[in-house]
């Protein structure tokens, strides 16, 4: 099957600091990848979408100053969280679309926490 | 715009009961929906999915019917199994476009 990596799984860091957390398709080409954000017990909230090449679409509420996206090979797509504050601390999901399958799969997740 | 609404949770149920996770959908024009599994510990997976009315998708014992008249895809499995614990999520993907919308997900326990 079609497997997504992402890098770290955790990460604990100090309010102003900067994360980068990487998703990877391992097995497939996606040109198109997403960032979720899922708040515990809640939804997953699509962030932005990612395009191999071009500029990140961010959903209306994302600051792209914030959440900078870079999806820089076919099978490589970064969120940096800048300047992170413990408001950012959540659950943080990728997928990539493999469109062979029509299907978007997901990463396992990378959970954020800014002391 | 669109979304989508799923039945509260926490869900426990002992193992062999039937099984009904209920989602309703608001959206415009005809969206493709989908019903995703959270296991412990690993990504969402694709349940299985729809994309016109009045189509059935079915996977692992699930199947949900797509009805535009109720605007549902409601989840169901006959005898769920222990194996079966994990959260639930149903999304759509509407006009064309490849972004889902997720409902707030249902965890489901099965207790031996």
């Amino acid at each position: 099957g079609a497997v997504v990596s992402q890098h770290p799984s955790w990460v604990i860091c100090k309010s102003g600091t900067s994360v980068k957390i990487e998703c990877r398709s391992l097995d497939f080409q996606a040109t198109t990848m997403f960032w979720y954000r899922q708040f515990p017990k809640q939804s997953l909230m699509l962030m932005a979408t990612s395009n191999e090449g071009s500029k990140a679409t961010y959903e209306q509420g994302v600051e792209k100053d914030k959440f900078l996206i870079n999806h820089a090979s076919l099978t490589l797509s970064t969120l940096t969280v800048t300047s992170a504050h413990p408001e950012d601390s959540s659950f943080y999901i990728c997928s990539a679309w493999l469109a062979a399958y029509n299907e978007q799969f997901f990463g396992p997740g990378t959970r954020l926490t800014v002391l | 715009g669109n979304s989508v609404t799923q039945m509260e949770g926490p869900v426990t149920l002992s193992e062999e009961a039937f099984l009904t996770i209920n989602c309703t959908y608001t959206a415009t024009g005809y969206p493709s929906l989908f019903w995703y599994v959270q296991y412990p510990g690993e990504g969402l997976q694709l349940l299985l999915k729809a994309t016109k009315a009045d189509d059935k998708g079915s996977n692992k014992g699930f199947e949900a019917t797509y009805r535009k008249e109720t605007t549902s895809f409601h989840l169901e499995k006959g005898s769920v199994q222990v194996s079966d614990s994990a959260v639930y999520f149903c999304a759509l993907s509407g006009g064309g476009a490849q972004k889902l919308v997720f409902g707030q997900g249902t965890r489901l326990t099965i207790n031996p």
